[in-house]
Parts: C-alpha cells; structure tokens; sequence
C-alpha cells in the first residue's frame, strides 16, 4: 500500500501569508494526486487534481506542484475563507489513499 | 446538479452489521464511478471502496475486505455499503462520493454526500 504523509500537521499563518504544504508518497505515483479542503462539520471540498489542475471555481491562489514522491499545495495569500483542514490522496494505485492532513490555523 | 444523500447510519453493536445507502437526485448516476469514503471523529480521510458504473469492478481498503459490500442499483440512482462484523474501528461519518468526470475511473472525487455517522459501541 502507498502511505501518504503531509508536512507539517499543523500551521499557523497570517492572512496575506503565502503557506505551502507538502505531501509525500511512499513510492512514486507519477501525477496522480489529488487535494481537498475541509472544513469542519462538513464535506471535503475538491480543490486540485492531476497534482496541478485547478478545479473550477477554486480561486487561483491556489496551486499545485510536483510528482513522483513530492507534491506541494501553495496559497499564495491567505485569506480568512482558507482556514481549513486539506488533504492530498494518490490515486495511482487501489487501495487510494490520503495523507493524514494539515490544520491551517490564524496565527 | 449532482446531489448525494446518505442515509442508514446508526449505533449498533460490536459484530452486528448496517447497511448504508446513497441517492444520487442527477440524471447521470450511472454513468459514473462511485465511492465511499470514511472519518472516524477527529481523524482524517480514509478511502473505503469504490465501484465501476456497471458495478462489474470493485475495490477495497484492506481493513474492510471480506466484511464490507459495495453496491449500486442504477435504477434507482442508489449506491449501497453493507457492512457486516463491525468493529469500533469502523466507527466514522461514512461519505458517499461521486466522480468528476462521467465515463471511467478518475480516482478524485468531485460530489460529495453530507455524511451517515456510524458508531459502533457496546
């Protein structure tokens, strides 16, 4: 099975902060990641795919990088709405699986 | 619009079993992979299964593998999972989820249910 591990598990920022989180695969999944955004008490949210596919109506502060091992997830400049929970998964491979998370705090 | 509705969670007891379903109100349900994904409180994601449009292919994280069932019923735009010899560990709020694009396997999903919370506890 592929282990997925996010760095760092929590994080404090600002707004206007750009912040930047990583997602490492336990072996290479080529392009095949995903990210989402979750807020508590609800659904995640779809936000990248394809390691770097804007999905539609995301605000383009938001990006993706990377592939093989390492992805990344930047938000260029925080905003009050982006507080939230994300979340890489590969799809490379069943069983899929997701990393274990990244806490976006206010600093 | 894709819209997904879950529905059978509950508190049952260690061993026993519950079945979860999906109503998707879209037209093109059957046109598309359909997964469940679950969250034990206070935890992360956890990928459970998914299913082919047809219901022909499906598969399973390790730790539910020979205890869980997914199903579809196209017909009624309904997905299933049965879930047999429940465990603590299978406590969670289950999601029903649906695909991005139509037609083959995307892997990510797009349509998210609000969630059956399921508890199992003695």
């Amino acid at each position: 099975d592929i282990q997925m591990t996010q760095s760092p598990s929590t994080l404090s920022a600002s707004v206007g902060d750009r912040v930047t989180i990583t997602c490492r695969a336990s072996q290479s999944i080529s392009g095949w990641l995903a990210w989402y955004q979750q807020k508590p008490g609800k659904a995640p949210e779809l936000l990248i795919y394809k390691a770097s596919s804007l999905e539609g109506g995301v605000p383009s502060r938001f990006s993706g990088s990377g592939s093989g091992t390492e992805f990344t997830l930047t938000i260029s400049s925080l905003q009050p709405d982006d507080f939230a929970t994300y979340y890489c998964q590969q799809y490379y491979t069943y069983a899929y699986s997701f990393g274990q998370g990244t806490k976006l705090e206010i600093k | 619009e894709v819209q997904l509705v879950e529905s059978g969670g509950g508190l049952v007891q260690p061993g026993e079993s519950l079945r979860l379903s999906c109503t998707d109100s879209g037209f093109t349900f059957n046109k598309s992979w359909m997964t469940w994904v679950r969250q034990a409180p206070g935890k992360g994601l956890e990928w459970v299964a998914n299913i082919k449009q047809d219901g022909s292919e499906k598969y399973y994280v390790d730790s539910v593998k020979g205890r869980f069932t997914i199903s579809r019923d196209n017909a009624k735009n309904s997905l299933h999972l049965q879930m047999n010899s429940l465990r603590a560990e299978d406590t969670a709020v289950y999601y029903c989820a649906r695909d991005k694009f139509d037609g083959y396997s995307n892997g990510f999903v797009k349509y998210w249910g609000q969630g059956t919370l399921v508890t199992v506890s003695s």
